[in-house]
């Protein structure tokens, strides 16, 4: 089956900087790709989803690349804040069943 | 508002006992599914449903088994518990199986002692 590693494991950063979490699958035939957020105590947020086709996201303070040549999926929180401080999985789907699998998560700390 | 509930929050349980993990969504979704996430593992598919009928199992005992009474509940079974089945279970749904938004519950932390 798929497997999803995820790096790093934990993550500290000043605010202002920038935040990088990356992932790498196995399966070539994932097809869709996540990144979500779960704050202590709350349930996992979709942040974005990612098509095959589709590169480059950018979001609300974050950019997400995927490259399927290198099978390598990334987040990149710019300029973080504290309020960004959580764990983060990303998570990658084929597209033939719905079985979702994620990485092993990275615990981000952001310092004021 | 949490639009899917899962019941209790934390729960600890005797080895060799049994519990039952309860789980509602008011999305008005059509599939539901349980992870599982331990210490030792990233999250982990267990099961999907979709209208209610089981459509895909990847948990290996049969001492898991999800309860479907409604189209919005998924409740999850677990008899004679082991020690390493301590960690937090995760309900979520998405509109149909096909969908690729997936909403996940706030989870129950199990702990077998």
């Amino acid at each position: 089956g798929e497997q999803v590693e995820q790096r790093p494991p934990h993550l500290s950063v000043r605010e202002g900087d920038s935040a990088v979490i990356t992932c790498t699958y196995t399966d070539p035939n994932s097809y869709y790709f996540f990144w979500y957020k779960q704050e202590p105590g709350a349930s996992l947020q979709l942040l974005m989803k990612v098509f095959s086709s589709t590169e480059i996201n950018e979001g609300q303070g974050f950019t997400v690349l995927l490259n399927k040549k290198d099978k390598r999926l990334s987040l990149n929180l710019t300029a973080a804040h504290p309020g960004d401080s959580a764990a983060y999985f990303c998570a990658v789907r084929k597209n033939s069943n719905n079985r979702i699998f994620f990485g092993d998560g990275t615990q981000l700390v952001v310092k004021p | 508002d949490p639009k899917i509930i899962q019941k209790p929050k934390y729960l600890v349980a005797v080895t060799g006992s049994e519990k039952i993990l309860i789980c509602e969504q008011y999305l008005g979704h059509n599939a539901m599914y349980w992870y599982r996430q331990s210490a030792k593992k990233p999250l982990e598919f267990m099961f999907s449903y979709s209208y209610q009928k089981l459509m895909d199992n990847q948990t290996a005992s049969s001492r898991f088994q999800p309860q479907s009474s409604k189209k919005n509940h998924l409740d999850l079974q677990i008899t004679a518990l082991k020690p390493d089945d301590s960690a937090t279970y995760f309900c979520a749904s998405s509109q149909d199986p096909r969908n690729t938004e997936v909403f996940f519950g706030k989870g129950t932390r199990l702990t077998v002692v």
